[in-house]
């Protein structure tokens, strides 16, 4: 099984903060990352795969960076939309694992 | 446009059973690694099972393995997982997702609404 540390868990900023999320495996994964945001009483939405490959229709604020064990999601001005909770995902081996999350909220 | 709605989430006992099922449509079912994903009261995501396009590879976390089962049926575009001996620590919400075209399973693209398993007596 491959572990993930998501930090931090809780983050408090204000709007037009630059936002850096971190995710740390247990073992290289090389890009097999997701990351996903989700709202209160909704689905997960995606926002990056591939570690660093921006979905289609997420805004270019979001960014992913890393390779191997150490991988970021970047928020660089942080919008009202994004306060939520923000998981990434392994997908390099079963069983897939998700990271603890990281609430955003406002400051 | 994608869809992917689930059904069949409700209130067990521990120790009975349920049928999830996800209706999918909007795209190829039968190309797509399918998923799982379930979602504990005020916690975090829990990945729990994929199936390959053909029904050929089932991976399960090691927590519901031999209590749960994934299937799918392409003709009729739609996911099922099998629960079976459930317990309280079962409770959650349960989504659907849409895994990976290639050959291999991937990230997640669009997800259910979710439906809510409850296990109590």
């Amino acid at each position: 099984v491959i572990w993930m540390t998501q930090s931090p868990s809780l983050l408090s900023a204000s709007t037009g903060d630059r936002v850096i999320i971190s995710c740390r495996m247990s073992q290289g994964i090389s890009s097999y990352l997701a990351w996903y945001q989700q709202k209160p009483g909704k689905a997960p939405e995606l926002l990056i795969y591939a570690a660093s490959t921006l979905q289609s229709g997420v805004p270019s604020r979001f960014s992913g960076s890393g390779s191997g064990t150490d991988f970021t999601l970047t928020i660089s001005c942080l919008q009202s939309e994004d306060f939520a909770t923000y998981y990434c995902q392994q997908y390099y081996s079963f069983p897939q694992t998700f990271g603890q999350g990281t609430k955003v909220e406002i400051k | 446009e994608v869809q992917l709605v689930e059904s069949g989430g409700g209130l067990v006992q521990p120790g009975g059973s349920l049928r999830l099922s996800c209706a999918a449509s909007g795209f190829t079912f039968s190309s797509y690694w399918m998923s799982w994903v379930r979602q504990a009261p005020g916690k975090g995501l829990e990945w729990v099972a994929n199936i390959k396009q053909d029904g050929s590879e089932k991976y399960y976390v090691d927590s519901v393995k031999g209590r749960f089962t994934i299937s799918r049926d392409n003709a009729k575009n739609s996911l099922y997982l099998q629960m079976n001996s459930l317990r309280a620590e079962d409770t959650a919400v349960y989504y659907c997702a849409r895994d990976s075209a290639e050959a291999v399973a991937g990230w997640d693209d669009y997800w259910g609404q979710g439906t809510l398993v409850t296990v109590s007596s």
